[in-house]
């Protein structure tokens, strides 16, 4: 089984920092990573995908990825209570049927004070 | 939720009885996937099919079973309804494949009493 390792939380921030949400895997020839947000009660919902090493930008969320250390994470700045959701962190990799499948962690839980 | 329709969207059954849950899409997407969440495992997959007529098993396959006959709706079975069962069941598909981008349902939740 792939693991793909969140931290729980709760993660509480005031309103307007940055949220920072961490996210390590254990494939090391994985190749496609997500961020899904997910509030109470909903579906998971897409909001940054990351393939190469670095950066990506897309508006207030920044994602970064360092395959080296195996690590991706999730920046949020300007933090707002609307950003009170459980984030989940996706990490392709074979499952042991061999096909190539999104793992899953378990979900960090951001609280935005206002 | 990028066109994807699961019915029901609650569902209280008994052990040993069978359930069927459906997901319907029309986004015309060749990929899709059934889901369980449960508190500490996160999402893991079921069943997933990548075309009419072809299925796979996930990781958590064990007591379901999938049927696609038509490109926008995919069935999952529980032959025999177990406590073990109960979670919430999303329906996802993807354009691009496997191990890509997913799009979700709106859930479905399934308690077995």
């Amino acid at each position: 089984q792939k693991e793909v390792e969140q931290n729980s939380g709760p993660l509480s921030v005031p309103e307007g920092a940055i949220a920072s949400l961490n996210c390590t895997y254990s494939d090391r020839v994985s190749q496609s990573f997500f961020w899904y947000r997910q509030y109470s009660g909903k579906s998971p919902e897409l909001i940054m995908s990351i393939y190469s090493n670095g950066d990506k930008e897309d508006g207030r969320f920044t994602a970064q990825l360092n395959k080296a250390s195996q690590y991706v994470s999730l920046l949020i700045r300007d933090s707002q209570p609307s950003d009170s959701a459980t984030y989940l962190c996706a990490v392709n990799g074979r499952g042991e049927t061999g096909a190539n499948n999104l793992f899953f962690g378990t979900g960090t839980r951001l609280t935005v004070i206002p | 939720d990028a066109g994807i329709t699961q019915s029901p969207r609650h569902k209280v059954t008994e052990t040993g009885t069978p359930v069927t849950l459906r997901c319907h899409q029309t986004e015309n997407h060749r990929y899709m996937y059934w889901y369980r969440q449960d508190p500490g495992h996160g999402l893991r997959l079921i069943h997933y099919s990548y075309g009419v007529k072809d299925t796979d098993k996930g990781e958590v396959s064990d007591g379901y079973s999938v049927s696609r006959s038509k490109t926008e709706d995919f069935l999952l079975t529980l032959e025999s309804a177990t406590s073990s069962q109960t979670s919430v069941y999303f329906c996802a598909i993807s354009e691009s494949g496997m191990g890509e981008k997913l799009f979700f349902g709106s859930g479905t939740q399934l308690s077995v009493l």
